[in-house]
């Protein structure tokens, strides 16, 4: 799997956009970049995933440069219940097994 | 669908005792996935399933450790014999072949004492 850095805590005032950095600069042409949070006690939970075009759904966008060395996760209204901790995992075995990091603390403040 | 399940949700047990985990995946997944997490070490991958097969037992900790799969809707960790730093919470996750995200159940929580 390719290295991905993370910040290991951010806030985010509730209602404004959360976006959450990750660089992966040693990810290979062919490897995604996924994002899961997990929520305090729970099971970790897939965001969404991209390889080199932006990607959007219902939970979040996927901001992904040119040279895909980084990406930007955007929560674009952030609410209490996105307080979780955010990995960005890029898995390169065939089964595309994730390999946590520490991810980012996101807090949304009141 | 129920999602991935897992049973127990919490177990509390003796050191030296034998400690059954199990896992339903979601029905026609293909891969199955055995994760635990510590605060020590974060979330690991003990080992994966494609079709009922073990493919990646790597993470697995020691030979205490060992995974089944008899069908494709049923899956067991089990610990034998268990000891404290086994103490851990172990979530199991399934995935459609073809498919980029897993699901993960909610996880079994095991103390050993």
């Amino acid at each position: 799997d390719a290295k991905t850095t993370q910040p290991p805590s951010m806030d985010c005032a509730e209602g404004r956009a959360a976006n959450l950095p990750c660089n992966h600069s040693t990810i290979s042409g062919n490897e995604y970049v996924y994002w899961y949070r997990q929520i305090h006690s729970q099971g970790p939970q897939y965001i969404i995933h991209g390889l080199k075009n932006n990607e959007t759904n219902e939970m979040a966008s996927l901001i992904i440069t040119e040279d895909r060395k980084s990406s930007t996760l955007i929560l674009p209204h952030a609410t209490l219940r996105d307080t979780a901790v955010y990995y960005c995992i890029a898995p390169s075995g065939s089964a595309r097994q994730l390999t946590f990091g520490s991810g980012t603390q996101l807090t949304v403040l009141p | 669908d129920a999602g991935v399940i897992q049973s127990p949700r919490h177990e509390v047990t003796e050191m030296g005792q034998e400690v059954t985990l199990r896992c339903k995946p979601i029905s026609g997944h293909d891969y199955l996935f055995w994760y635990r997490q510590t605060m020590m070490r974060g979330l690991e991958l003990l080992i994966y399933f494609n079709n009922n097969v073990p493919i990646d037992d790597s993470g697995m900790p020691e030979d205490r450790f060992s995974a089944k799969m008899p069908n494709a809707s049923f899956s067991t960790l089990k610990i034998q014999p268990s000891e404290p730093r086994d103490s851990a919470v172990y979530f199991c996750a399934s995935r459609l072949a073809g498919a980029y995200e897993q699901y993960f159940g909610p996880g079994t929580r095991l103390t050993v004492t």
